[in-house]
């Protein structure tokens, strides 16, 4: 069973609606991922937190508001999405962090995923 | 030239069988590489893990890092067909200031038939 845990496991929504896709982690992993992929294609990075700060968005629009609360926590806030946003979003977390001295694994654990749906 | 590439299949191999998996990269600062799994509507489930050079085995699984060729592979002796999914290749290099950066694969699509 994998230790990152995503919900809800599908979702649905329409285009004015708000919701949040939610993910948490308890393997003292300090950096937290976004992914989002459509069918038959690899993840595409969304964002990337490390020490709860965002350290990387790849130029995702707005609509899509990444949060860390603290270090086992990521939430993805969704507003007004279009139909082309409807994937699978997954949340993953890594340990190592590429700093000095830094010692760990380069793994990383993906959640089961959200599947969204916008109508 | 994409980062990572790795043939997306179909592959069809019968029950039993010995399935190789492999995946060509260009940047040499990659240091670990990882294969997962993943069933249709599922997230991907990591399979294999292996930092630098070498040979790693786990049950069934085999995974190879020749990185003087730039090359990687996943090897499944005798295939099952819950080994029916699509399979990824990742690698990563670390970053002084943003962690880790990770390059899929496209993912091969493997059917085992009974």
């Amino acid at each position: 069973d994998t230790e990152v845990t995503q919900t809800p496991k599908h979702l649905v929504m329409g285009m004015t609606n708000k919701k949040s896709l939610k993910c948490e982690q308890h393997m003292g992993h300090r950096a937290m991922y976004w992914y989002k992929q459509k069918a038959k294609k690899p993840p595409e990075l969304m964002f990337v937190y490390s020490y709860e700060k965002l350290s990387i968005n790849e130029s995702v629009p707005s609509r899509f508001s990444p949060e860390c609360p603290n270090s086992s926590l990521l939430n993805l806030h969704l507003h007004a999405l279009q139909p082309e946003d409807s994937a699978l979003y997954l949340c993953a977390s890594s340990q190592r962090l590429g700093r000095r001295g830094a010692s760990g694994t380069g793994e990383l654990f993906f959640g089961e995923g959200s599947r969204l749906t916008v109508l | 030239q994409k980062e990572v590439e790795q043939d997306p299949g179909p592959l069809s191999v019968p029950e039993g069988a010995i399935v190789s998996l492999n995946c060509t990269y260009s940047n040499s600062a990659f240091q670990y590489f990882m294969w997962y799994r993943q069933y249709s509507r599922k997230g991907p489930e990591l399979l294999m893990y292996t930092y630098s050079s070498g040979n790693k085995e786990d049950g069934r699984f085999t995974a190879q890092v020749d990185k003087s060729s730039k090359y990687i592979s996943l090897f499944i002796r005798d295939s099952q067909p819950s080994d029916s999914a699509t399979y990824l290749c990742a690698m990563s290099h670390a970053t002084l200031n943003t962690g880790n950066q990770f390059y899929f694969g496209t993912g091969t699509s493997l059917t085992v038939i009974p």
